[in-house]
């Protein structure tokens, strides 16, 4: 158990070009889900708390016009990077833990490549 | 300082030989320890979660906390080239909340 499914695992798109990536927990409800950004031979670094209802809590440096995160439904979160440009280009993963309890489950990520 | 700090290796074992992960952090806050790991391209995958110090063992995984230290540990026993990946150390300060990482170790077993 504790899958989460993430889509589109890659995305190649134009510079000014919105992007919006997927997370779903497939096997249990995920009241709180994570957003992260990975950079090459780099850890994890958190960018947004997304809580089921409610709005996103951004870590420090985080544009939140630039990341819109939404979570509609206790299975669903999604990212959207808006008007994306070269250096937005990153790995980008998400997390769920369930019913908010617990470790988190993380997953495959999606690449994103801006050109 | 970080303050979670793991060695980056990379570490290279022969098959079977016993690998030995480590990570210090300095906030005696964290009551929640976890090791991940990640192959390349792929999001992280869960290998051990403990709750404050002691041991816990899972197949070929055995994952020690000393809080009193504030050291963690990862041992992998009768190592297989497919254990060759990144294994990242996270913790947090309470069930559920946001994870601290350390920056993760490659390591790479040899056939």
């Amino acid at each position: 158990g504790a899958v989460v499914s993430q889509h589109p695992s890659r995305v190649i798109c134009k510079s000014g070009t919105s992007v919006k990536i997927e997370c779903r927990s497939l096997d249990f409800q995920a009241t709180t889900m994570f957003w992260y950004r990975q950079f090459p031979k780099q850890s994890l670094m958190l960018m947004a708390t997304s809580n089921e209802g409610s709005k996103a809590t951004y870590e420090q440096g985080v544009e939140k016009d630039k990341f819109l995160i939404n979570h509609a439904s206790l299975t669903l979160s999604t990212l959207t990077v808006t008007s994306a440009h070269p250096e937005d280009s990153s790995f980008y993963i998400c997390s769920a833990t369930k019913e908010g309890i617990g470790p988190q489950h993380f997953g495959d990520g999606t690449r994103l490549s801006i050109l | 300082q970080k303050e979670v700090e793991q060695d980056p290796g990379p570490l290279s074992v022969p098959e079977g030989a016993i690998v030995s992960l480590n990570c210090t952090y300095s906030n005696s806050a964290f009551q929640y320890f976890m090791w991940y790991r990640q192959y390349s391209r792929k999001g992280p995958e869960l290998l051990m979660y403990t709750y404050s110090s002691g041991n816990k063992e899972d197949g070929r995984f055995t994952a020690q906390v000393d809080k009193s230290s504030k050291y963690i540990s990862l041992f992998i026993r009768d190592s297989q080239p497919s254990d060759s990946a990144t294994y990242l150390c996270a913790m947090s300060k309470a069930a559920g909340n946001k994870l601290t990482f350390g920056g993760g170790t490659r390591v790479l077993v040899k056939p």
